[in-house]
Formats: C-alpha cells, sequence, structure tokens
C-alpha cells in the first residue's frame, strides 16, 4: 500500500494568515492527489483533485500544487469556517489511503 | 444537489456480520463509483471498497475476506456487509461518490454524513 504521511499533524493560525500543509507519498503517485476538509460530525468535503483542481465550489483561497512524491495544500487567507481537519488521499492505485491528518486550530 | 445517507444498526455483535446501506437521493446511481469508507473514533479514514455502475468491485486486501459491496439501482441505493467482525471494526462508516476520471486517478465529491457501527457483546 501506498503510505501517505501529512506534515504538521497539527498547526495553530490566524484569521488572514496563508497556510500551507504538506502531504508526501511513500512512492510516486503522478498528480493522482486529492484534498478533503472535514469538520467535526461531518463527513469529508472535497477541495482539490488531481493535485491542484479546485473543486466546483470551494474558495479560490484553496490551491493545491506537486506530483510526484511531494504536494502542498495552500489556505491564502483564512477564514473562520476554514478551521478543521484535512486530509490527502491517493488515488494512483487501490488501496486507495490517505493521509493521518493535519488539524487547523485557531490560534 | 446529490445526497448521501448510510443506515444500519449501531450495535453489532463479535462475530456477527455489519450490514449497511447507502440511500442516494437527488441525483442517479448511474455513471457514477460508489464508495465505502470508514474512520475509527479519533482516527484517520480507511478506504473499504468500491462498486462500479456496471457492478465491478473493488475491495481493500485488508478486509477483501469480510467485505461484499453491492448497488441496488432500482432502489438507487448501496450496500456494505463486512463480515465476523471484532472490536476492530468499531468506526465511523461513510459512504461516497467517485468520479473515476479518464485519464486517472478517482475522487470522492459528495459524502454522506456518517454511520457510528459500534462492535460489542
Amino acid at each position: 500500500d501506498i503510505q501517505m504521511t501529512q506534515s504538521p499533524s497539527s498547526l495553530s493560525a490566524s484569521v488572514g494568515d496563508r497556510v500551507t500543509l504538506t502531504c508526501r507519498a511513500s512512492q510516486t503517485i503522478s498528480r493522482y492527489l486529492n484534498w478533503y476538509q472535514q469538520k467535526p460530525g461531518k463527513g469529508p468535503k472535497l477541495l482539490i483533485y488531481i493535485a491542484s483542481t479546485l473543486q466546483s465550489g470551494v474558495p479560490s483561497r484553496f490551491s493545491g500544487s506537486g506530483s510526484g512524491t511531494d504536494f502542498t495544500l495552500t489556505i491564502s487567507s483564512l477564514q473562520p469556517e476554514d478551521f478543521a481537519t484535512y486530509y490527502c488521499q491517493q488515488s494512483y492505485s487501490t488501496p486507495y489511503t490517505f493521509g493521518q491528518g493535519t488539524k487547523l486550530e485557531i490560534k | 444537489q446529490v445526497q448521501l445517507q448510510e443506515s444500519g444498526p449501531g450495535l453489532v455483535k463479535p462475530s456477527e456480520t455489519l450490514s449497511l446501506t447507502c440511500t442516494v437521493s437527488g441525483g442517479s446511481i448511474n455513471n457514477y463509483y460508489w464508495i465505502w469508507i470508514r474512520q475509527p473514533p479519533g482516527k484517520g479514514l480507511e478506504y473499504i471498497g468500491y462498486i462500479s455502475y456496471s457492478g465491478t468491485t473493488n475491495y481493500n486486501p485488508s478486509l477483501r475476506s469480510r467485505v461484499t459491496i453491492s448497488v441496488d439501482a432500482s432502489k438507487n441505493q448501496f450496500s456494505l456487509i463486512l463480515s465476523s467482525v471484532t472490536a476492530a471494526d468499531t468506526a465511523l462508516y461513510y459512504c461516497a461518490r467517485g468520479i473515476m476520471m479518464v485519464r486517472g486517478g478517482q475522487h470522492f465529491d459528495q459524502w454522506g454524513q456518517g454511520t457510528l457501527v459500534t462492535v460489542s457483546s
């Protein structure tokens, strides 16, 4: 199985900050990397797919980049509703696997 | 807007079979992939498997011997069966819709809210 490692595991930031979350794959996955946001008591929400394609309806302050083994999710200016847990997921090969998550908390 | 809703027993005894259904509303079950994912309490997300609109299945090897995913297009539902459960199967179970890209890759664009299944005697 392809192992996905996210860093940091948690991050404290303030409204208006620019933050970057990182996801690393244990082997190359081309650009088959998706990002999800999860809030307590809710199912995950798709933000980005194929590394950098913004899902319809997702604010443009979210952006993704990377290829191969290293990927990033950037939020350009944090809004109060962005404080949540973020997961990356590879779809290069099955079984699809997720990172352990990055919890973004209010400073 | 398509919506997914999981349903099924919240408590299952060890060694018995877990059975969940996902009802899809606001859209057709055809032409998509249908996914089951679980999340043990306080932990990350684990892919269980999928079924395509044509009936092709894919299961996580770690669960393959115990898992069956099926679809009932007439009811716009798909189901998960997990046999011989143990406490390690206690988790929040999500159903989701998968989009398989022509050039490769799959992403999950719609999710249910999840249903907690506890395995305990």
